[in-house]
């Protein structure tokens, strides 16, 4: 069994780039959570992705931006970066998103925005 | 916005002793979960209660849900030095479809030997 993967692991960014992350899903799992988590901080949904459709948001502006795709990987897109943004991004897969299962998460990717 | 909030924020225990931590949340839930997480890495399950449990056990840990006052604790008993992490509880809210676990801020135990 494949656990979650995200890449890169580390990322440093100018404010105003743009950047993009990606995340591999457990094998067997069609749905796909992504959460921002500042130091010091609990994670904060920022959307999920259920066969390839947004199935939910969090409080977030439309700069944050995602896909799935038919093997459920999935990537996150943040435009327009802002100092703010800097934080740890973490991509969590889960069997179902009807009836709340564990999630899975991976390891995150550490986003510094300079 | 977070659902949940730990209490104490941190702890610092020697090992053998017990851990004890608390949540507390605002709307009504179908679960709550635990997780943890090592030094800003990936946060790992911990364990799941359902709203018509009261308890739960699972190895060295104990779950508590108290639905009426919207409260859960987590008891870790002899604790080791691995146990050193971060504890987050997340809150499945009933009647929010489309809308993944919440998490409060987590507690940070320390276990020294």
């Amino acid at each position: 069994e494949t656990g979650v993967t995200q890449s890169p692991t580390h990322l440093i960014k100018t404010r105003g780039q743009q950047v993009t992350l990606r995340c591999s899903s457990q094998s067997g799992h069609n749905t796909v959570s992504w959460y921002q988590q500042a130091l010091g901080q609990g994670p904060q949904f920022i959307f999920q992705y259920y066969r390839e459709e947004e199935n939910g948001r969090g409080n977030f502006p439309p700069r944050f931006s995602g896909l799935q795709f038919p093997n459920y990987s999935s990537e996150l897109n943040v435009n327009a970066l802002e100092l703010d943004d800097s934080a740890l991004y973490l991509c969590a897969s889960s069997l179902d998103p009807g009836e709340q299962a564990p999630l899975h998460f991976g390891n995150g990717t550490r986003l510094t925005v300079t | 916005s977070q659902q949940g909030e730990e209490d104490p924020q941190a702890l610092s225990i020697q090992e053998g002793e017990n851990a004890t931590m608390n949540c507390s949340y605002k709307t009504s839930i179908n679960n709550l979960q635990w997780y943890r997480q090592n030094s800003g890495r990936g946060l790992v399950h911990l364990i799941l209660i359902r709203s018509n449990e009261r308890e739960k056990h699972s190895g060295r840990l104990r779950v508590t849900l108290d639905t009426s006052k919207k409260s859960s604790s987590l008891l870790i008993t002899a604790s080791r030095a691995a146990d050193t992490a971060s504890y987050f509880c997340a809150t499945d809210p009933r009647n929010q479809a489309g809308t993944a676990l919440i998490f409060g801020k987590g507690t940070t135990l320390s276990v020294s030997s």
